[in-house]
């Protein structure tokens, strides 16, 4: 697999390879981490979400792992696929009610599957 | 069901056109979003409501007035557009729960891919 940070902007990974996002956010308050999914023509897609009081979380073929030490989030996507081909972001929700509560979302990367 | 939906999926209107976006969910709920989106720029917060109150407004201009109806609908009434105003809307919402460990993840409808001419 291969791993890359925001601020590049495609990330290419041949079919059946394992991929790694990643994610730096800055605001030590956040407690709730949401990774979306974004195809092209189509509103974000929740994949999978973590609490700050985790530092991992499976889904199916999907793991999030969380550093807070270093403010850190990744997603692994197993055995990638061309239906995971997407734009992927990061969001982060700070502390409090929800009737106030206010994602924010990282800068998206572009995941290309390879055949 | 996690659905959000929203109509139209496409709109082109003139810089002196009324235009409304609709968007409803039936999850039971009470915390609604707009979200305005440029191509390739992740989704930036307009405005969120919750349990039919406007809770944030991100200091968008007021030729974008939003109105939340009944706890199932949000609208966004559009006037006077910009060119510069052609984005993806985005509608999405929540449960609001209350309390210290809020859980609130947001379900995102499709979008209206708007046109200003």
């Amino acid at each position: 697999g291969e791993s890359v940070g925001l601020h590049l902007p495609t990330l290419s990974v041949q079919e059946g390879d394992n991929s790694i996002i990643n994610c730096a956010y800055s605001n030590s308050a956040s407690d709730y981490f949401i990774w979306y999914k974004q195809e092209s023509g189509k509103g974000p897609q929740f994949i999978i979400d973590i609490r700050s009081n985790m530092d991992k979380r499976q889904g199916q073929r999907v793991t999030v792992l969380l550093n807070k030490t270093v403010k850190h989030l990744s997603l692994q996507i197993a055995a990638t696929q061309p239906g995971d081909s997407a734009v992927y972001f990061c969001a982060e929700n700070i502390r409090g009610t929800g009737a106030n509560s206010k994602l924010t979302f990282g800068k998206g990367i572009t995941l290309s599957v390879r055949p | 069901d996690t659905e959000v939906t929203q109509t139209p999926k496409h709109l082109v209107m003139g810089m002196t056109n009324k235009k409304s976006l609709k968007c409803e969910q039936h999850m039971g709920h009470r915390a609604m979003y707009w979200y305005k989106q440029k191509a390739k720029k992740p989704p930036e917060l307009m405005f969120v409501y919750s349990y039919e109150k406007l809770s944030i407004n991100e200091s968008v201009p007021s030729r974008f007035s939003p109105e939340c109806p009944n706890s199932s609908l949000l609208n966004l009434h559009l006037h006077a557009l910009q060119p510069e105003d052609s984005a993806l809307y985005l509608c999405a919402s929540s449960s609001s729960s209350t309390g210290y460990l809020s859980t609130d993840t947001q379900y995102f409808g499709p979008g209206t891919r708007l046109t200003v001419l």
